[in-house]
């Protein structure tokens, strides 16, 4: 069963990076059928999209975060990652890994999330 | 981006009472392909979300008959026929017509 879970720092001071990891079940993120995406939750605000990548390395970006955005993706260690850059409090959010159902030849919706990890923008 | 306005913000629901949360888009959700790409999600508490209903009113496998889904173009009802007390949770509507794929505010939802 395929299982995703969310890695990285909990506090993150403002100006700096946040990287976050996901780790995808041995043998299940290159397919062609699923992208990996990343989603969070701002308090007060609901859910938003940040972005996603495929396998082979394709990417979108959510252009409201574009600008300090990174994805990448390592088959070899099940993972895939992101990188905010300049961040502030206004960043604070629990932070979602997702997978893309893409199995009907389109992109449709996010059929499997992480538990969601809490990071903290404050100094 | 494409806004998607939930009403209510909250719900609290009598047990075997039923339950209706509406959803409305700014743009309509009909795509080219002939389907409508709006999505229910249902998150319970200290848990992610997992999709509940797709295309409108398709209901994933697993997902109890009491919930139903309705609609067309840009407004959406999620329902839920005789709620129960596992049912409490916060409720998301999503749009994946074009991207980036918004949500709604979400509607939570308490029983009595």
């Amino acid at each position: 069963q395929v299982q995703l879970q969310e890695s990285g720092p909990g506090l993150v001071r403002p100006l700096q990076t946040l990287s976050l990891a996901c780790t995808v079940s041995p043998g299940f993120i290159s397919t062609p059928d699923y992208y990996w995406s990343w989603i969070r939750h701002l308090p007060g605000k609901g859910l938003q999209f940040i972005a996603y990548i495929s396998h082979s390395g394709n990417t979108y970006y959510n252009p409201s975060l574009k600008s300090r955005l990174s994805i990448s993706v390592d088959t070899s260690k099940n993972q895939f990652s992101l990188d905010l850059r300049s961040v502030t409090a206004a960043d604070t959010a629990v932070y979602y890994c997702a997978r893309e159902d893409c199995t009907s030849g389109t992109c449709s919706h996010f059929d499997l999330w992480g538990l969601g990890t809490l990071v903290t923008v404050s100094s | 981006d494409i806004g998607m306005t939930q009403t209510p913000l909250s719900l609290s629901v009598t047990p075997g009472q039923p339950a209706s949360i509406s959803c409305r888009s700014r743009q309509s959700l009909l795509h080219t392909d002939g389907k409508t790409y709006l999505y229910w999600y249902f998150q319970k508490p200290g848990q992610s979300p997992q999709p509940l209903i797709y295309e409108v009113s398709k209901r994933f496998s697993g997902v109890p008959e009491r919930f139903s889904g309705s609609g067309s173009g840009r407004d959406f009802t999620l329902e839920i026929s005789r709620v129960e007390a596992e049912d409490v949770g916060i409720y998301y509507c999503m749009q994946s017509v074009d991207v980036p794929w918004t949500f709604g505010q979400g509607t939570k939802v308490e029983v009595k």
